[in-house]
Parts: structure tokens; C-alpha cells; sequence
């Protein structure tokens, strides 16, 4: 089983919707990621938190909007979304420490979200 | 170009079949390679982790990476039916923090 738990797994919603995916780790990582998985498509980044600071932001549509209340929660508040951002959106943590052992990301298995 | 390149497949093997999975990289300043696992509508998980060139085990996985050429690859021994996701091969740079760079995966197929 994942230690990063991602909800809901599913989601359906329309344009005018506002809706949250959340993320929540136990293993004291201090980094913290969005990506965007289309199908048969490696996953993209969207959002980086460290130590609860976003850190980067891949030039994402403001229509997502992510937030990181504390280190074991991540959360990513949709809004006015098109039916393109349809996609697996997964949830991912790090030790955010240098060398190997940082590097190793962590994922949830995943929201998957479609937009009417 | 992309920065890296994966093979799509799908690569179809039998069950038993040695399976050979391969990504090419155009950046030299990548220092770590890690290959994931990724069954269908799940997250990826972590398979292997390598820094640099060399070789590292892990039971029935092999991965290799050759600097040089800028090549690497991942081994499965005795392939299972259970082996059947897509892999994905990632890097990072030294300076990058944990910012990866993502082939585009490779769908295996092990047939019984």
C-alpha cells in the first residue's frame, strides 16, 4: 500500500464546479507535488511545496490552485475547469534532502478527474 | 527533441522471458536514474535507483546506466504475468532537487 493517500479517487465535475483534491503523507517528507498524468503520457509536474512554500509552479492555469495547510497535506482547489484537464491527477512526497535518498519520489495512486 | 526518450511498446514477452527496457538522454548533467512501476490507473511506484554509472541488483531487476552513451536500462529476470504495467524511467541533475525528468514510459505485456 501507498503511504501517500490521495482522495477522492474518482471525480466528476462540471465547468461551473468548484471541487478540492486533497494528499496526505505520515513519512515526514518535506517536499510536496501535483502532477498531471494524461493517458499513455508520463506525468507532468504542476506544483512544488517545500517545507509548506511553493517552490515552483509550471506555469500552471490559476484555474488550479494549490495549497499546503501543513508538512502531511497537500491540496489542489479546482475551478471553472475545461473538459481538456481531464486527467489522473497524482499526488506525490520526498525527503527533499540532497543525494540519493532525497531523491526518490513517493506517489499516491492517484485522483482521477473528469470534467463534463 | 526530448531530453528523454523511451520506446512505447508495447513489448509483448512470454512468461520467463528475460525483458530488456531501455531510455536514451540527451542531457549529460543528469546524475540519478530511477526506473517506476505503473500499473494501470495507479500511481507510479519506485522500482530501482541508481546514481551514476554502474550497475545495481535488486532480486529479479537489473538496472544499468552507461554515462558514456547515455543510455540506461532496466533487466527482468524470469518476467511474471504481475510484471505486465508500464515503466518509466526518470532523472534528475545533481542541482535539481528532486525535479525529474520523465521518459514516456513503456507498456510491457508478460503473457502466460
Amino acid at each position: 500500500d501507498t503511504e501517500v493517500t490521495q482522495t477522492p479517487k474518482h471525480l466528476v465535475m462540471g465547468m461551473t464546479n468548484k471541487k478540492s483534491l486533497k494528499c496526505e503523507q505520515h513519512m515526514g517528507h518535506r517536499a510536496m507535488y501535483w502532477y498531471k498524468q494524461k493517458a499513455k503520457k508520463p506525468p507532468e509536474l504542476m506544483f512544488v511545496y517545500s517545507y509548506e512554500k511553493l517552490s515552483i509552479n509550471e506555469s500552471v492555469p490559476s484555474r488550479f490552485s494549490p495549497e499546503c495547510p501543513n508538512s502531511s497535506l497537500l491540496n489542489l482547489h479546482l475551478h471553472a475547469l475545461q473538459p481538456e484537464d481531464s486527467a489522473l491527477y497524482l499526488c506525490a512526497s520526498s525527503q527533499e534532502r540532497g543525494g540519493p535518498v532525497g531523491r526518490e519520489l513517493f506517489f499516491g495512486e492517484g485522483s482521477r478527474l473528469t470534467v463534463l | 527533441q526530448k531530453e528523454v526518450e523511451q520506446d512505447p511498446g508495447p513489448l509483448s514477452v512470454p512468461e520467463g522471458a528475460i525483458v530488456s527496457l531501455n531510455c536514451t538522454y540527451s542531457n549529460s548533467a543528469f546524475q540519478y536514474f530511477m526506473w517506476y512501476r505503473q500499473y494501470s490507473r495507479k500511481g507510479p511506484e519506485l522500482l530501482m535507483y541508481t546514481y551514476s554509472s554502474g550497475n545495481k541488483e535488486d532480486g529479479r531487476f537489473t538496472a544499468q546506466v552507461d554515462k558514456s552513451s547515455k543510455y540506461i536500462s532496466l533487466f527482468i529476470r524470469d518476467s511474471q504475468p504481475s510484471d505486465s504495467a508500464t515503466y518509466l524511467c526518470a532523472m534528475s541533475r545533481y542541482n535539481a532537487g528532486n525535479m525529474l525528468t520523465f521518459g514516456g514510459g513503456t507498456r510491457l505485456m508478460v503473457k502466460p
